[in-house]
């Protein structure tokens, strides 16, 4: 079973509008951590946010949010004032484990979704 | 300067070579790992490894093999490449810490005729 689905293989946005990148996740560990990672045409991949299992807050940098609903397993990716500099692949990955939780060590390993293509017009 | 570095950035080569990726890190990091990017198909973990002397197997870890000479230094060895093993290679690194968040090298692109 996919451990990470994204549904949207492309969006489009007007500049200076939002935009939610979904994601959803399969997981039965209770200690996890979610990332987006931003991947521009020029290939590097650029961490963006990150959201643990146990964080009560959504998690938020500048204009980048998560929407991270535990109960339906979704970490969905909210782009507020959208630039053409954000045109980009946009990659949700997940980490199964949590350095300090179940039983003391991180796993380590990511797992990566397909991704979405946002295109941000003028 | 860059914290993650990988040589070469680009690389083609043939059917049967043997072909070395590096990674190099100042970021001070315990793990590293390797992943490749096909199209449509997101990041694969190939190999991974939480210090010098442990080193652990990915998803798709067959034909590849590495090696960690340091702490800041962790190798991607294709012994004969084939075709299939084109694509676009990561390095990555990060913090033994709750948080745990992977900072990716730049990529290596590697064609294989």
């Amino acid at each position: 079973a996919q451990k990470i689905t994204q549904t949207q293989p492309g969006m489009f946005v007007q500049e200076k509008e939002a935009v939610t990148l979904d994601c959803t996740y399969d997981t039965s560990d209770p200690s996890y951590g979610l990332f987006w990672y931003k991947q521009p045409s020029s290939g590097e991949m650029i961490f963006l946010i990150y959201q643990g299992s146990y964080d009560q807050q959504n998690a938020t940098e500048g204009r980048y949010s998560l929407n991270f609903q535990k109960a339906r397993k979704s970490a969905n990716l909210v782009i507020s004032a959208s630039q053409l500099g954000d045109s980009a692949m946009y990659f949700c990955a997940m980490r199964e484990g949590l350095a300090g939780y179940g039983g003391g060590t991180s796993y380590g390993k990511l797992t990566f979704g397909q991704g979405t293509i946002l295109t941000v017009h003028p | 300067d860059a914290d993650v570095t990988q040589t070469p950035r680009n690389r083609i080569t043939k059917t049967g070579k043997r072909i070395m990726l590096e990674c190099s890190q100042t970021k001070g990091h315990d793990r590293m790992y390797w992943y490749r990017q096909d199209p449509g198909l997101g990041l694969r973990l190939i190999y991974y490894s939480f210090d010098v002397k442990d080193i652990n197997k990915g998803e798709i870890s067959d034909g590849y093999s590495v090696s960690r000479q340091a702490q800041a230094k962790f190798s991607l060895s294709l012994e004969s490449a084939i075709p299939n093993q084109t694509a676009l290679y990561f390095c990555a690194t990060s913090g033994s810490y709750q948080q745990d968040t992977q900072y990716f090298g730049p990529g290596t692109r590697l064609t294989v005729l």
